[in-house]
């Protein structure tokens, strides 16, 4: 079956490091990939999303390649900001109608001045 | 404006009580969706409606039963409550357009649930 599996946190950062949060999935045919944050009290939002094979997902200074050959979708963050704390859900979906989407455990960030 | 909204957004209660969350989106979307995230922040999908219709129902105790009056609110009641039954509550709602598209979910700020 289709499954996500994301890099255990906490991670734990000083501003303006370097981000990255390893994603890596299993699934038939070409699905949709997605990184969701969700900030301390809220619910997930869209951070970025990648539809083919070497699409490139970018949002915010985020930025996610959807690579068929090593079934990945790695999170990058040039330089973080203490706004940034959060949890970061990778997720795929099929491209068929109404399948589920299937979400990775979640990353936890946090980011220290 | 808000997307999608959730009533409560608070709620402890006793064991072995029946409680219900409610939930509204006004994007025009078709799909709706249920999920639980545990203290450990792992997401789960519980249920999905698409225009009022249960298209996914995942293993989840018959406690749980999803509501859909009209396509714009999907309503979860829980019978006799338990303690693991404790989580936030999330729903979310996305526009399918059939086979060959997938879009984004948008969620709801989550119910906490607490139960004593």
């Amino acid at each position: 079956g289709n499954s996500v599996t994301q890099m255990e946190g906490p991670v734990t950062l000083s501003e303006e490091a370097f981000l990255t949060i390893n994603c890596t999935y299993t699934a038939t045919g070409y699905p949709s990939l997605f990184w969701y944050v969700q900030y301390p009290g809220e619910g997930l939002q869209l951070l970025l999303k990648a539809t083919k094979a070497d699409d490139k997902g970018s949002n915010k200074g985020f930025e996610a390649t959807y690579r068929k050959e090593t079934t990945s979708f790695h999170l990058e963050k040039g330089s973080v900001q203490v706004s940034d704390s959060a949890v970061y859900f990778c997720a795929l979906r099929q491209k068929t109608s109404y399948d589920k989407v299937i979400f990775g455990p979640g990353t936890s960030l946090s980011v220290i001045p | 404006d808000t997307a999608v909204s959730q009533t409560p957004k608070y709620l402890v209660t006793q064991m072995g009580n029946d409680k219900s969350i409610k939930c509204e989106q006004n994007l025009g979307h078709d799909t709706m969706y249920w999920y639980k995230q545990d203290s450990k922040k792992f997401l789960k999908i519980m249920f999905s409606y698409n225009n009022k219709e249960l298209i996914i129902n995942e293993t989840v105790p018959n406690r749980f039963s999803p509501k859909s009056p009209d396509k714009a609110h999907l309503n979860l009641h829980i019978n006799s409550l338990e303690l693991g039954d404790s989580a936030v509550y999330f729903c979310a709602s996305s526009q399918d357009r059939g086979r060959g598209f997938t879009d984004t979910q948008y969620f709801g700020p989550g119910t906490r649930l607490t139960v004593l």
